[in-house]
């Protein structure tokens, strides 16, 4: 099946750091992927769409100067938290699009819990 | 805009018992339905789905029936274990300049005791 993977999958920083979160598709090519944060007990807020070769497309209220999301291959998606704080605290998702069949399907990467001190 | 509500948990049950997860959905067009699974901890799985109306998804003893005339996907599994308990999420996956988008429910937390 498909795979996606996520790295780290816990990062603990400190307020005012900046951090890196990778998604990577393992044995299939996306050319879309997205990222989703959940908050405890919650469902997942899709943030953005991230299209390889091009600029990914922020939900209504997503800071895109504060969460950078680069897709520059088909198998890799970064987001990176800038200058985080408290409130950046969260469980982000990613998922990959994969082209099967007439309906895309979308794949879960594992999850990074991310904690700002 | 599209939109997935299904019911609010924690559901708890005991071993063995009949599970049922309602939910329902407003979508313009033919959307394909989907249920995924979240263990604590982890990210999601997708546990079943199904892409037009009265396909029956199933899986792990779980199934879902696609019912566009009531606009639902409820869940259902005859005899639940332990090991069941997680949170389940409804979506719906909609076609938008050539890649699906999805749209989740809240999510519902299943307890089962032994």
């Amino acid at each position: 099946g498909a795979v996606v993977s996520q790295h780290p999958s816990r990062v603990i920083c400190k307020s005012g750091t900046s951090v890196k979160i990778e998604c990577r598709s393992l044995d299939f090519q996306a050319t879309t992927m997205f990222w989703y944060r959940q908050f405890p007990k919650q469902s997942l807020m899709l943030m953005a769409t991230s299209n390889e070769g091009s600029k990914a497309t922020y939900e209504q209220g997503v800071e895109k100067d504060k969460f950078l999301i680069n897709h520059a291959s088909l198998t890799l998606s970064t987001l990176t938290v800038t200058s985080a704080h408290p409130e950046d605290s969260s469980f982000y998702i990613c998922s990959a699009n994969h082209p099967s069949g007439t309906h895309n399907e979308q794949f879960f990467g594992p999850g990074t819990r991310l904690t700002v001190l | 805009g599209n939109s997935v509500t299904q019911m609010e948990g924690p559901v708890t049950l005991s071993e063995e018992a009949f599970l049922t997860i309602n939910c329902t959905y407003t979508a313009t067009g033919y959307p394909s339905l989907f249920w995924y699974v979240q263990y604590p901890g982890e990210g999601l799985q997708l546990l079943l789905k199904a892409t037009k109306a009265d396909d029956k998804g199933s899986n792990k003893g779980f199934e879902a029936t696609y019912r566009k005339e009531t606009t639902s996907f409820h869940l259902e599994k005859g005899s639940v274990q332990v090991s069941d308990s997680a949170v389940y999420f409804c979506a719906l996956s909609a076609l938008s300049s050539g890649y699906s988008t999805l749209t989740f429910g809240k999510g519902t937390m299943l307890l089962v005791s032994p």
